[in-house]
This record gives C-alpha cells, structure tokens and sequence, in this order.
C-alpha cells in the first residue's frame, strides 16, 4: 500500500490564483482529513470528510473548498490564494480513531 | 472544544539522556490521546496511542506514555535518547467515541539530540 499520498510536493502561487491539492488514500479508508501546519504552530482542521458525497467543516475553514466524490480521493481548493494561506498541507485517513498522514504540500502564496 | 498545550518548545539533550515531554489537554468528556513524530522533512508518524485501559503505553522506538486523568495529562518518555531522535514531537486529543473527529494538537516540541 503507498498509504496516503498528497500532490504536488510543493507549489507558489500568487496572490488570486486558484489551485486544488490532490489527496489520495488506498487504504479504504472512509474518514478524511486536511490540516494545515503553520511555523511553530501545530496542526489545524481544515475540513473533514466521513465517506463519499460528505464534507465538513473543521477550525479554519475560510478561503478553502473540499469536495469528496470517491472514497479514495479528498482534493482541497483553494479558490483566490492569500499570503494567509502559505503553510504547509497536510492530508490524512483513518477507518477508525487513528489518523495516518500523507507526506505534505508545501505551499507558499506571495 | 479541546485545546492541548505542551509546555516545552524547544528541548536539547545529549545522547543517552533520559527525555519526558509534557502534555496537557482541556476537554471535559472521555478523550482519546495520541503522540505523533516529524523527523525533518517527512510527515507525521504515529508513536503510540491510549484509548482506554492500563494508562501507561508503549509505543515504537522505545517511546512510552502515562496518561493520568486527574492531571489531564499525557507526558512522552523515553528512558534514554539518540541522536535519530531528533524531530518536532506533537501530542493530540480528540472525543472518545467521536467517530471521524479530527485531531487537536499542540504546538509541538522541537526536540534536537546532541551526540
């Protein structure tokens, strides 16, 4: 199983541009998660998803877009980039409590 | 809501030291309780977890933690470091028996091993 995997690796935007991270799980995983990670900080709840055709929302939802239409896949998109919005993405599944993550988006908005 | 705070930022030790970090979480229901590890450039990896029972767990590479509720605390341990322990170390919490709730974490503590 390759796990969690998260494209691309790392990206710079400008301020107003659109962009969706793509996320992808092979687990069977029916649980969902983004998180962004900001310096010395720890992670945020974006949005989460419970299975295909479900979203929600998590902590810091604002200037962000999930849609979740196979259980495989979670994109998140990111409709007018802010300088708000550098930080670092993380993507991550679980079929119970516990939560694997993917290996991160490195996003950097100037 | 939950909030989790780790009182240690920044933490340096030589090697074959012993290492606790301290974590303490605010949530007034039943929690589940994780620590996860960053080794630079890579992702979050799952150290060891406490859902129920004997409070002390162990986790991978030597790591244990002891959950004691009248402390609301979960503290890392690790009897004595290595310098491949360097890494960011994160302590999360979420409701027991919340299905698919998402994780709270702390800010982290950056723990860097001195050989």
């Amino acid at each position: 199983n390759a796990g969690v995997t998260q494209t691309p690796k790392f990206r710079i935007l400008k301020i107003g541009q659109s962009m969706t991270l793509q996320c992808t799980q092979d687990m069977n995983h029916n649980y969902m998660y983004w998180y962004r990670q900001d310096p010395g900080m720890g992670l945020k709840l974006i949005y989460y998803s419970v299975g295909a055709g479900i979203t929600d929302k998590g902590e810091v939802p604002n200037g962000y877009n999930v849609s979740r239409s196979t259980t495989e896949d979670f994109p998140l998109r990111l409709e007018l980039a802010a300088p708000s919005q550098t930080s670092v993405y993380f993507c991550a599944s679980s079929y119970g409590v516990t939560q694997y993550f993917g290996p991160g988006t490195r996003l950097t908005v100037l | 809501a939950q909030s989790v705070s780790q009182h240690n930022h920044h933490v340096i030790l030589s090697e074959a030291a012993s290492l606790e970090l301290g974590c303490n979480y605010s949530y007034g229901g039943t929690v589940n309780l994780f620590w996860y590890v960053q080794y630079p450039g890579q992702h979050l990896q799952l150290l060891l977890k406490y859902f129920s029972g004997d409070p002390l767990v162990k986790g991978i590479k030597g790591f244990e933690a002891e959950f004691i509720k009248s402390k609301f605390s979960f503290n890392l341990r690790k009897p004595s470091v290595q310098w491949s322990d360097t890494a960011e170390y994160f302590c999360a919490v979420n409701a027991a028996g919340g299905g698919a709730d998402g994780l709270t974490f702390g800010k982290g503590t950056h723990l860097i091993i001195q050989p």
